[in-house]
């Protein structure tokens, strides 16, 4: 059974028009990751929840916010897309950030396109 | 972070055993080496991983050397599933939450 949930698996959008992806986890843990992944590009860390935390990476671009409303559930909004943004979007968990807890689950991905 | 280094690709046959290196030169004591792999159209999937001594699990094994400057990932029989991209990660022992990929081993096994 799949523990990471990513919704949709494709995604089309288009130039400009916001977009929300969506991850549920049943782990019940409490980090929550997204990354971007270019084609064939290795996956780039976006940011991730520590519970409610949240920690954003330095060359993480504006256009790109989440949200987590619950320990389930999170969601990654790009509120502008551009042609550039086109990536498979991989969510993952883990029960803690240090090392010893730090192994990463992650869903299958969603495949944003921007027409 | 420490870097590690990998060849781009490398092919096995089916049934046959694969070992996947990775160089990483300038790991620093408290460096864990990790393993992930990436199956087509799907999300990383975490392997194994260690510190100093060699590890074995249900997926693989994990072979590390005395200097801790290299490892190399064991299959011990490749099956067409286990065709993937194989990222070899170095971890801080600390708090370091992040996993920083890099371009990985493509995997083809062939039938």
């Amino acid at each position: 059974d799949a523990m990471v949930i990513q919704n949709p698996r494709y995604q089309v959008t288009q130039f400009g028009k916001p977009v929300t992806l969506s991850c549920s986890q049943t782990l019940n843990h409490n980090v929550m990751y997204w990354y971007q992944q270019k084609s064939s590009q290795a996956p780039k860390l976006l940011f991730h929840y520590y519970d409610k935390d949240f920690n954003n990476e330095a060359d993480t671009p504006d256009n790109f916010q989440s949200r987590r409303p619950n320990t389930s559930f999170c969601f990654l909004d790009i509120r502008s897309p551009g042609l550039g943004d086109a990536a498979m979007y991989l969510c993952a968990t883990s029960s803690g950030r240090t090392l010893a807890k730090n192994i990463q689950y992650f869903g299958a991905g969603t495949r944003l396109s921007v027409l | 972070d420490a870097k590690t280094t990998q060849p781009n690709s490398m092919e096995s046959n089916e049934e046959e055993p694969v070992h996947l290196p990775c160089n990483h030169s300038t790991i620093s004591g408290t460096d864990y080496i990790h393993w992930y792999r990436q199956l087509p159209s799907q999300g990383p999937e975490y392997v194994i991983h260690g510190l100093t001594s060699n590890v074995n699990n249900r997926m693989a094994s994990l072979a590390i050397a005395e200097d801790r400057k290299s490892s190399t990932l064991i299959l011990h029989r490749a099956t067409l599933r286990d065709a993937a991209v194989y990222y070899c990660i170095l971890r801080d022992g600390g708090s370091n939450y992040k996993l920083t990929f890099g371009k990985g081993t493509l995997l083809t096994v062939n039938p």
